[in-house]
């Protein structure tokens, strides 16, 4: 079956970069997904990708996809403390299935 | 405003009891989904909808029930044969076909006592 898979934490300073990296097994899927969740909270959609582009990039936010290797990462750029969430990758079709999340902490 | 409800948002029950969250969308979107997260973990798939009168299981729909009767409501039933039953619930929806763009409610927090 599908899978998804994620670091658990990462830490970066306020005004940093942060990558958050996932990986995944079904080829077959046309889009890629990130979502955000602050806590006690649902999620939100922050972007996907077309499985047949390499890059996408919305304002703070870059989405590499290395459809060889099926590792998907999201750029946060100039990070700040409001973006301390919990990140989750997805893939599918009709269903999706979740990364376990990244908890992302941002030190001010 | 468009969105997606889910109420309440904190929900106490007695082992041995059935209890029904309610989720409804005034999207117009065709596709429901109801997810369970657990503390530090992701979300698994309880049951999905695509169409009215229409549902099927997710990896983990034992001790759960839903009934899709209209486009805008997906009720989820957790019933005493659900074993772990305290977790956080996410109803969300999207419409069919192209990227499947899900938008999440806000969450039912449920605990069993």
């Amino acid at each position: 079956g599908e899978d998804v898979e994620q670091s658990l934490f990462l830490s970066v300073r306020e005004g940093d970069s942060s990558v958050i990296n996932c990986t995944y097994t079904d080829s077959s899927s046309t889009y890629l997904y990130w979502y955000k969740q602050e806590p006690g909270a649902g999620l939100q959609l922050l972007t996907y990708i077309f499985s047949n582009m390499d890059m996408k990039q919305d304002q703070r936010l870059t989405v590499l996809l290395n459809k060889k290797d099926k590792h998907l990462s999201l750029r946060i750029a100039d990070t700040q403390t409001g973006d301390s969430a919990i990140y989750f990758c997805a893939e599918g079709g009709n269903m999706l299935t979740f990364g376990g999340g990244t908890r992302l902490m941002v030190k001010p | 405003d468009g969105g997606i409800t889910q109420s309440p948002k904190y929900l106490f029950r007695k082992e041995g009891q059935n209890v029904t969250l309610s989720c409804e969308q005034n999207l117009n979107h065709d596709a429901m989904y109801w997810y369970r997260q657990d503390p530090g973990q992701g979300l698994r798939l309880i049951y999905y909808s695509q169409i009215v009168n229409d549902f099927q299981k997710g990896d983990i729909a034992e001790g759960y029930s839903v009934s899709r009767e209209k486009k805008e409501s997906f009720p989820l039933t957790v019933t005493s044969a659900q074993k772990n039953p305290t977790a956080f619930y996410l109803c969300a929806s999207s419409i069919n076909g192209g990227p499947n763009e899900q938008f999440f409610g806000p969450g039912t927090r449920l605990t069993v006592l």
